[in-house]
Formats: C-alpha cells, structure tokens, sequence
C-alpha cells in the first residue's frame, strides 16, 4: 500500500565521495515531489521540489532528478561532508486538490570521516 | 522570526493521562498539520487545518483531537494517552497556493507512554 518506495535503506559513505538515493513511487498523477533532509533529533527541511514537468532541480551539491514516465525520481549528493550525516525522505503530493502527501521511510546517510 | 515551534520538547505520561501539543508559527500559513513519525516508517498524518476554525481528519485521527482557534496555533490532544501513541509528533504549516509539498516543519516533541 505504501505509495513512495526508497532505496536503499541505509548507507554509509566516505566523506568526500557521492552518493545516489532512489525514490519509486505509484501516486499517479500528481502535483510535485519533494526531497527533504531530517537530521537526528530535527524536523524535516526540505531540499528541492519538482513539478511533474521538470526532470532536474538542484540545490548546492544535492541533485534531484525526475523521470515522471517511470515514477523514479533520484537525490544525488555530491562530495559528501559529515554534515550531510541524516535521513532524506522523498515526498510526493497526492493528486491535485487533495491536501495530503505521501512519505516514503527515508534513506539514512551516515558520511564517515 | 520563529517559524513553527512546538511545545514540549519531551514529555513521559503514564496510560491514561491526557495532554496537549501546542504548535505555534508566525509566518501568517493558512495551513497547519499534525503529523507522527515512528521507527520505520514515514511520517503520517493526523489532523489538518485549513483555516482558523477548522479542522478535517488525516490518515491516523483516532485517539487525537484538534483545535484551531487562532491562526498562529494549532493544538493536538491526547484525551487518554495509550502506549501506541508513544511517538515523535511533528507541526508544518504552508501558506495557500504552493502547492501541498511546501510545508515547513517544527522541530517535533517526542512523547513516551508508559
């Protein structure tokens, strides 16, 4: 049932080396999708936000991209730091009029020094 | 300016007890939200209001009520907290006409029941 799908669960990275997060989701249609870091302990705060007819957002060294035929969407994180020690959860907006969103569980980074 | 705060931070009741959440925000947001988040799974929603004075239900209502009586706050209650409400409770707010995803996240109270 769950609408927003994210791989992989968990990661660990070497600081100063990419990273590539996915997001499969079934919502269809809908308004945008959004990626969001959570640091342990904070609130959700988002990063970037596509609209169905965007295919790339970026934000600093985070990339999202979108690939509204296959319902795949990607947060690519570009010469990781400590900092970017968190979970980033994908969001996606239920179809137009509908106040709700769908969340997925998350891929928790963890970037070693 | 704030942007959305919650209180408290922490809080242990025994079963049974009730309490209440308050979420605050000053950037004048039509929309405000109640949300859990729990170990393994993404966050889900409670309540939402889309104006002073009103409410609706979200995906998980049951053992929660709301009110919106000002703006700026939007209160959750626990009348007879059980120990499936032990969670960490989040608030958002958003103005109207961004569109659903632009919502902006207090900093969370986790709450234990024993």
């Amino acid at each position: 049932k769950n609408q927003v799908e994210q791989s992989p669960q968990s990661l660990i990275i070497l600081e100063g080396k990419n990273c590539t997060l996915q997001c499969n989701y079934t919502v269809s249609p809908f308004s945008n999708l959004r990626w969001y870091k959570q640091d342990t302990g904070r609130g959700p705060v988002s990063l970037t936000i596509m609209t169905f007819s965007e295919n790339t957002k970026s934000n600093g060294r985070y990339t999202a991209t979108l690939d509204a035929d296959t319902k795949q969407s990607s947060l690519h994180i570009t010469a990781s730091q400590l900092s970017d020690s968190a979970s980033y959860i994908c969001v996606v907006s239920l179809p137009p009029g509908n106040n709700r969103l769908a969340f997925g569980k998350g891929n928790q980074v963890v970037v070693i020094p | 300016n704030a942007g959305v705060t919650q209180t408290p931070k922490f809080r242990v009741l025994k079963t049974g007890q009730s309490m209440t959440l308050l979420c605050a925000q000053d950037m004048n947001h039509e929309y405000m939200y109640w949300y859990r988040q729990d170990p393994g799974m993404g966050l889900r929603l409670i309540h939402y209001s889309v104006g002073e004075g009103t409410t609706a239900k979200g995906e998980v209502p049951d053992g929660y009520n709301v009110s919106r009586l000002k703006k700026q706050n939007f209160l959750l209650g626990l009348e007879s907290a059980a120990p499936s409400q032990t969670s960490v409770y989040f608030c958002a707010s958003r103005p109207p006409g961004l569109g659903a995803n632009e919502q902006f996240f207090g900093p969370g109270t986790r709450l234990t029941v024993l």
